[in-house]
């Protein structure tokens, strides 16, 4: 079993639509939970971070965590053709960072 | 926030020769950095582990002799890609975290290798 799992995609969203990504992971002693966006040909860049259980929003962005469930999720409201990328967990289990393999979104205007 | 540079973006070699890729934490040391691959449309696979004055802990199937990593001081990092391959062409990516858990790892903007 992987460290941290996602479903690769490709997710199409139409524009305006929210759009939903799920990660689960296999360390319960998990401490830390990540959400990362890469645009094509670039490096990932840290979008979201979460701590504790519940929801936690920025902007069009909410990451939820449920610690019992091992999961956590990224929405996106409003989405927007420039959110069109992969969208990477990552969790930081306190010895290692892994991160999945990342969701592919294209959001169609 | 913390800002990771990496250079150079963008480096075209020929066959045989070395290149090396530079990774700098600005504005915080980085006693760990890590050095990850990428191949189009492929996730990212993390190479090594690069320690401020240690050596570094590969990942199994990466070549050691082949990808020199050298970490000299708390805000760099280097990887070299020994007598590169065509192969070896790909987008290489530096990252480097605070230290504290709740810290995310903060990433270089990668370098695009092509070997000709």
């Amino acid at each position: 079993q992987k460290e941290v799992e996602q479903n690769s995609g490709p997710l199409s969203v139409p524009e305006g639509a929210i759009a939903s990504l799920n990660c689960t992971y296999s360390d319960r002693g998990s401490q830390s939970f990540f959400w990362y966006r890469q645009y094509s040909g670039k490096s990932p860049e840290l979008i979201m971070s979460i701590y504790s259980n519940g929801d936690k929003e920025d902007g069009r962005f909410t990451a939820q965590l449920n610690k019992a469930s091992q999961y956590v999720s990224l929405l996106i409201r409003d989405s927007q053709p420039s959110d069109s990328a992969t969208y990477l967990c990552a969790v930081n289990t306190g010895n290692q960072f892994y991160f999945g393999t990342g969701t592919s979104l294209t959001v169609i205007p | 926030g913390a800002v990771v540079s990496q250079h150079p973006s963008r480096v075209i070699c020929k066959s045989g020769t070395s290149v090396k890729i530079e990774c700098r934490s600005l504005d915080f040391q980085a006693t760990t950095m890590f050095w990850y691959r990428q191949f189009p449309k492929k996730s990212l696979m993390l190479m090594a582990t690069s320690n401020e004055g240690s050596k570094a802990t590969y990942e199994q199937g990466v070549e050691k002799d082949k990808f020199l990593i050298n970490h000299a001081s708390l805000t760099l990092s280097t990887l070299t890609v020994t007598s590169a391959h065509p192969e070896d062409s790909s987008f290489y990516i530096c990252s480097a975290t605070q230290g504290a858990s709740n810290y995310g790892y903060t990433f270089g903007s990668g370098t695009r290798l092509t070997v000709v």
